[in-house]
């Protein structure tokens, strides 16, 4: 149990374009789940927080019109990266809170931006 | 161990032998710790979590050791196999903050040495 997917593996997209990346529980609903980004051979960086029915919550730092946090459902949130540029290539990474506040990672979207 | 630059710390031990892995935090307010698995392109992996109320946890192969007092962190892995080749990180939230997202460390990367 507690598996969260996201989808897609990974993106490849032109300097400009917009990149929807989602993620779900599969197993167990989640009123608020987290996404992260990571850098090559750096650690994870909070972005945000998301939760089920409400605005997110950015990190500082974090241009929330830049990426888009929708939590639509107790399943799925998507982070939309918007008008993306080179230095957006990261790896994105979300996790689901349970029931006991325990976080459950998903496998992480690899974004290149060219 | 703690990352210098942008270079994540490297530890080699040979297969069989114990390692052990260090961290420090920061946040005198945080009170619940976690050590994550992360594989080459794969999201966190949990392995074993400690509140602040304990100094020592043991898992399967593997011992958390929580100094509050220096806010130091370390795991440690008993009998090495090749699979536990991989970058750990440690993580702190306040646990008052049940849906609060993680502030990781900056890893260390371990390889495992036939």
């Amino acid at each position: 149990g507690a598996v969260v997917s996201q989808h897609p593996s990974w993106v490849i997209c032109k300097s400009g374009t917009s990149v929807k990346i989602e993620c779900r529980s599969l197993d167990f609903q989640a009123t608020t789940m987290f996404w992260y980004r990571q850098f090559p051979k750096q650690s994870l960086m909070l972005m945000a927080t998301s939760n089920e029915g409400s605005k997110a919550t950015y990190e500082q730092g974090v241009e929330k019109d830049k990426f888009l946090i929708n939590h639509a459902s107790l399943t799925l949130s998507t982070l939309t990266v918007t008008s993306a540029h080179p230095e957006d290539s990261s790896f994105y990474i979300c996790s689901a809170i349970g029931a006991r506040y325990e976080q459950y990672f998903g496998p992480g979207t690899r974004l290149t931006v060219t | 161990g703690e990352s210098v630059g942008l270079h994540l710390p490297t530890l080699s031990v040979q297969e069989g032998d114990n390692s052990i892995i260090n961290c420090a935090y920061s946040n005198s307010a945080s009170d619940y710790f976690i050590w994550y698995k992360q594989e080459s392109g794969k999201g966190p992996q949990f392995i074993i979590d400690i509140r602040s109320n304990m100094d020592k946890r043991q898992g399967q192969r593997v011992t958390v050791l929580l100094n509050k007092t220096v806010k130091h962190l370390s795991l440690q892995i008993a009998a090495t196999q090749p699979g536990d080749s991989a970058v750990y990180f440690c993580a702190e939230k306040e646990s008052g903050g049940g849906a609060d997202g993680l502030t990781f460390g900056k890893g260390t990367h371990l390889i495992i040495q036939p």
